[in-house]
Formats: structure tokens, sequence, C-alpha cells
């Protein structure tokens, strides 16, 4: 089945270390997505990409970044972690027109 | 900026009883609505979703109604279940051009036994 996949699904990190999130789809959508989740805060934007020439900022991009590097792929790279952006990342896609978003499984990030 | 509030954070209901909540979103130009329930330590899935052209769709026992004067839509989930219990997202999003989704910050649904 078609499916959107997260690298790694958890991962413990230090304070200032470099660390990148993967994502990869099988859908054939353009549209790709990343969120954070946080208890009693929901599923917030940090970045999301419209195809393979466009990245736009969501609404807690800062101390991220992203690359898009082919339609199937959308990186999420924490330039130098610290402690509160542990939490739950997820990935997701969607095809044009205002239709379901598909989810990775998450990836559960802790810096330490 | 566009936002979708979510009301109430936790939900508390005795199995069999109907479970209701509420989302308010402020972008007068969305007019997709989803649905989505996250089991615990699980990714979410879209359970149901409406259309602005539709004001009430109903699959088995969900149903989302859909108020676009108040900008107002509502999961109803009746004849609850303990396969209820998850966090339910609710999500507003324009259908066409440079349109994202936004989440409201959801809803945690307990069906008590």
């Amino acid at each position: 089945d078609a499916d959107v996949t997260q690298t790694p699904r958890n991962r413990i990190t230090k304070t200032g270390k470099r660390i990148m999130l993967e994502c990869s789809q099988t859908k054939g959508h353009d549209r790709m997505y990343w969120y954070r989740q946080d208890p009693g805060l929901g599923l917030r934007l940090i970045y999301y990409s419209f195809d393979v020439k466009d990245i736009n900022k969501g609404e807690i991009s800062d101390g991220y970044s992203v690359s898009r590097q082919a339609q199937a792929k959308f990186s999420l790279s924490l330039e130098s972690a610290i402690p509160n952006q542990t939490a739950l990342y997820f990935c997701a896609t969607s095809g044009a027109g205002g239709t379901e978003a598909f989810f990775g499984q998450g990836t559960r990030l802790t810096v330490v | 900026g566009e936002n979708v509030e979510q009301h109430p954070s936790t939900l508390s209901v005795q199995e069999g009883d109907s479970a209701v909540i509420k989302c308010t979103y402020s972008d007068s130009a969305s007019n997709y609505f989803p649905w989505y329930k996250q089991e615990l330590g699980k990714r979410p899935q879209l359970i149901i979703d409406i259309r602005s052209n539709v004001g009430e769709k109903k699959d088995q026992r969900i149903a989302v109604t859909l108020n676009k004067t108040a900008k107002h839509f509502s999961l109803h989930i009746t004849e609850t279940q303990p396969e209820d219990s998850a966090v339910y997202f609710c999500a507003a999003s324009r259908g066409s051009g440079t349109y994202k989704y936004i989440f409201g910050t959801g809803t945690r649904l307990k069906v008590l036994a």
C-alpha cells in the first residue's frame, strides 16, 4: 500500500546537536507537511511544501529548516537542538484541492 | 492569521451515550473540514470530512455539521463504544491555491464502560 514513512521513529539527542528527520512517501502527492505534536497544543505546522521548488514557513518555523529533495522526500532539520524541541513530529502528505492528509508514523524526538 | 479553536480539551462519556466536539475557524475562505482520530501511539487518521457546500454529513455512528455563517463545525458520535476512546482533531483548509491544514488543539475522548 502507498504510504508515508518517517525515519527515525525514535531519537534521543543532546542539546546543540544537529539532527535530521526524514520523510518519504509513495502516494504520489505533491504536498508535504511537517507538524509538531505537544500535549494540549494539537498539531502545529512547522513547514510545508507544495512542490519541489516550493517551501513555506508554518506557524512555528523558528529553529527548524527543511529540504524538499524530490517529490517524494521532505526532510526536517534542527540546526542546534534545544530541550523544548522535545516532541512528537509528524510528516503528512496530501493531494490537491482540499483532500485528505495522510500522516507518517511519527518520530519521537527527545533533546537532553 | 488562521486559527482553529477546539472544545472541549477532554470529554468523558458513558458507553452508549453521545459525544459532541466543537470547532471554530477564523479563515472565511476555508471550505474543507476534516476530522482525524488518533489512537494511543498511532498516527492521526481521517474519520470524516465535510465541504462547505454541505451542511451535514453522516457515516454510521459519526456525523459532522457545518455552520458557515458562524464558522462553526462539530463532530457527533452516537452510541459511543470503548474503541471510540482516542484524541480527535478538527482541521480547516482552503480547497484550492496555496492552502494548508490548520488543526485544532485536540479533544481527548474517554468512553467509560
